[in-house]
């Protein structure tokens, strides 16, 4: 079984929906979780950033960090067309060089 | 201003021969990260640099791999005898001090074919 599972997808969803995109995980040891955008044949692009439990906002972004269950999410409001994208959940221990990615989710927004 | 620099974009190699894929961190980024991700998959870790400490190279899924970084400068990944397995898009990324608990800033990748 994968340290980190993340729903494959693929989601799609009307233009102004509210998405929910998560990710689960086995190991407790991690602290920092993140999540990144890719674009087709492109790199991966920082989004969110959080350390240990609790929420963070960023505009139409908000992520959401819940270590007694080992589950994080990414809620995106009021989405974009140009919200259409990968999403890729990933997670580091304190001190630690290598980053856990899960899978990824496509999610395409339809106008 | 630019973002972080992976040459070639595209590399079709024959099966046994070696290449060199390079990477231009962000000017002052001291982190460096490589990874590599196959189609429709996500990242796997394969090496890390930070300043002048001893290189995180865990990751190296072999010995055919490795990597070099001059100072917090440019960065080469070499791959010795590569195999049809190696096809993947290798993809680097720096931070600098203040975000150093992440991948900030990823380059747009090499995208390696072996045939």
């Amino acid at each position: 079984q994968k340290e980190v599972e993340q729903d494959p997808g693929p989601l799609s969803v009307p233009e102004g929906a509210i998405v929910s995109l998560n990710c689960t995980y086995s190991n407790s040891a991690f602290q920092y979780f993140m999540w990144y955008r890719q674009y087709s044949r492109k790199g991966p692009e920082l989004l969110m950033y959080t350390y240990s439990s609790g929420n963070k906002e960023d505009g139409r972004f908000t992520a959401q960090v819940d270590k007694s269950s080992k589950y994080i999410s990414l809620f995106i409001r009021d989405s974009q067309p140009s919200d259409s994208a990968t999403y890729l959940c990933a997670m580091k221990k304190t001190n630690a060089g290598k980053s856990t990615f899960g899978d990824g989710t496509t999610l395409t927004v339809k106008p | 201003g630019a973002g972080v620099s992976q040459s070639p974009s595209n590399k079709v190699t024959e099966k046994g021969k070696d290449v060199e894929l390079r990477c231009d961190p962000i000017s002052g980024h001291t982190a460096l990260y490589w990874y590599r991700q196959r189609l429709g998959q996500g990242l796997e870790f394969l090496i890390y640099f930070q300043g002048n400490s001893a290189p995180d190279k865990s990751g190296l899924p072999s010995d055919r791999f490795s990597a070099e970084r001059t100072g917090e400068s440019v960065s080469t990944l070499t791959i010795q005898r590569t195999q049809q397995e190696d096809s993947a898009v290798y993809l680097c990324a720096s931070s600098p001090p203040a975000q150093m608990n992440t991948e900030a800033f990823f380059g747009q990748g090499t995208r390696l074919t072996v045939v």
